[in-house]
């Protein structure tokens, strides 16, 4: 079975880091893009930006540019998205998704919840 | 920059169609994918390039393009349908781009 698994609920305080996962399996990892959407609380989706783990080739959405940072380890199968110093207005659901060239986000993960408060 | 204008909302009841618009600002529109989410649950897609139905997406799933806008049309709607649709393509620089999202509702 295709699935994306992202990692568990986050709660932290502004200012500091967090890196949240999203692994993937039962297809080749390394031949899809993978994409990062947030969607703040009773909002709509935003693209944040992909990467190509074969060669980590990554694009950001002019939104999210210098804001986050995108990585993935093709070794593990698994896509990143990280905050080097998390803001309140950060505090949002964040879902990877697999970018099909044919048929757009095919596969979604669980999604992860990221509350940033004081 | 690039935007994907939806209605808000659409109401219809059970057994009538539905169809929700989806806008761009700008040409040249590439392909188009329009995806369901529930709530409290991650977007599923509904269609693909414009007007293709992904496997396991009931056949009262269409699409269609004309000019700079694309449809979603649900046929004999469900209660089940009842969710949030989206839209989402590119710019001509490939940023990929969310339309702002329209909440079916079935009466």
């Amino acid at each position: 079975e295709v699935q994306l698994v992202q990692s568990g609920a986050e709660v932290k305080k502004p200012g500091e880091s967090l890196k949240i996962s999203c692994k993937g399996s039962g297809y080749s990892f390394t031949s899809y893009w993978i994409g990062w959407v947030r969607q703040m609380p009773g909002k709509g989706l935003e693209w944040m930006g992909i990467i190509y783990p074969g060669d980590s080739d990554t694009r950001y959405s002019p939104s999210f540019q210098g804001q986050v940072t995108i990585s993935a380890d093709k070794s593990i199968s698994t896509a990143y998205l990280q905050w080097s110093s998390l803001k309140a207005s950060d505090t949002a659901m964040y879902y990877c998704a697999r970018v099909n060239s044919n048929y757009g986000m095919d596969v979604w993960g669980q999604g992860t919840t990221v509350t940033v408060s004081s | 920059s690039y935007e994907l204008t939806q209605p808000p909302s659409v109401s219809v009841s059970p057994g009538q169609t539905a169809r929700i618009t989806c806008s761009a600002d700008a040409l040249p529109k590439q392909y188009a994918y329009w995806y369901q989410q529930k709530p409290g649950q991650a977007p599923v897609l509904v269609i693909y390039k414009d007007s293709e139905r992904p496997s396991g997406i009931p056949e009262r799933f269409s699409g269609s393009s004309s000019g700079t806008t694309v449809t979603l049309t649900i046929s004999g709607v469900q209660a089940e349908d009842e969710a949030d649709y989206y839209c989402q393509s590119a710019d001509s620089s490939g940023t990929y781009v969310f339309g702002t999202g329209t909440k079916v509702t079935v009466l």
